[in-house]
C-alpha cells in the first residue's frame, strides 16, 4: 500500500506570510495527488486536484506543485480564513485514496 | 446543488450493531471515511450505488460493510458489532472522475458515532 508522508505536522505563520506544506508519497503517483482543508468541525474541502488544479472558487492564493512521489502545497498570502488542517490525498491508485497524516496551520 | 445528507448522531454500547446512511447520489461511487476524535482522515473504501461494486481498504475489510439502495440513492455503513475503537465521525464523499481529475468534491456533514458502556 501506498504511504503519504506530511511535513510539518503544524505550523503557525502570520497573515500575509507564505506557507510551504509537503507531501511524500511511498511510490510514485504521477500528479494524482489532491490537497483538502478542513476547518474544525466541519467536513473537508477540496484545494488542489491533479497536484496543481485549482478548483472553482477557490482563491489565487492557493497553488500546488510537484510529480513522481513530492508535492507541495503553497499559501501565498495566508489569510485568516486559512486555518485549518490541510490532507494531501493519492488518486492514482485503482479505488484506494489514502491521505496523509494532516498538517494543521495556525494563525499567529 | 448535489448534496449529501447523512444520519444523525449514535450513542452505542460496545456489541451493539449500527446501520448509519448517505443520501444524495446514486449514479457515482460513494466513499466513506473515518476521522478519531482529534485524528486525521482515513480512508475506508468506496462503493457504487448502481450496482453495489465495493473497494474496501485493507485496514477496515471485515470490520465494516457498504451497501447501497439505488432507488433511493443511499450508500449505508453497518457494523455487526461496534467497539469502543469504533468511536468517530464517519463522512460520506462523492467521487469524481474527469481524465486526471479523481476528487472528493462533495462531502456529506459527518455522523458522530460514539461507542461507550
Amino acid at each position: 500500500d501506498i504511504q503519504m508522508t506530511q511535513s510539518p505536522s503544524s505550523l503557525s505563520a502570520s497573515v500575509g506570510d507564505r506557507v510551504t506544506i509537503t507531501c511524500r508519497a511511498s511510490q510514485t503517483i504521477s500528479n494524482y495527488l489532491n490537497w483538502y482543508q478542513q476547518r474544525p468541525g466541519s467536513a473537508p474541502n477540496l484545494v488542489i486536484y491533479a497536484a496543481s488544479s485549482l478548483p472553482d472558487g477557490v482563491p489565487l492564493r492557493f497553488s500546488g506543485s510537484g510529480s513522481g512521489t513530492d508535492f507541495t502545497l503553497t499559501i501565498s498570502g495566508l489569510q485568516p480564513e486559512d486555518f485549518g488542517t490541510y490532507y494531501c490525498q493519492d488518486s492514482n491508485s485503482t479505488f484506494m485514496f489514502t491521505f496523509g497524516q494532516g498538517t494543521k496551520v495556525e494563525i499567529k | 446543488e448535489v448534496k449529501l445528507v447523512q444520519s444523525g448522531a449514535e450513542v452505542k454500547k460496545p456489541g451493539e450493531s449500527l446501520k448509519i446512511s448517505c443520501k444524495g447520489s446514486a449514479n457515482r461511487w460513494i466513499a466513506w471515511v473515518r476521522q478519531m476524535p482529534g485524528k486525521g482522515l482515513e480512508w475506508m473504501g468506496i462503493i457504487y450505488p448502481g450496482d453495489s461494486e465495493t473497494k474496501y481498504s485493507p485496514s477496515f475489510e471485515g470490520h465494516v460493510t457498504f451497501s447501497a439502495d439505488k432507488s433511493t440513492s443511499a450508500a449505508y455503513l453497518q457494523w455487526s458489532s461496534l467497539k469502543t475503537s469504533d468511536t468517530a465521525i464517519y463522512y460520506c464523499a462523492r467521487l469524481t472522475m474527469r481524465g486526471v481529475r479523481r476528487t472528493f468534491d462533495v462531502w456529506g456533514q459527518g455522523t458522530r458515532v460514539i461507542v461507550s458502556s
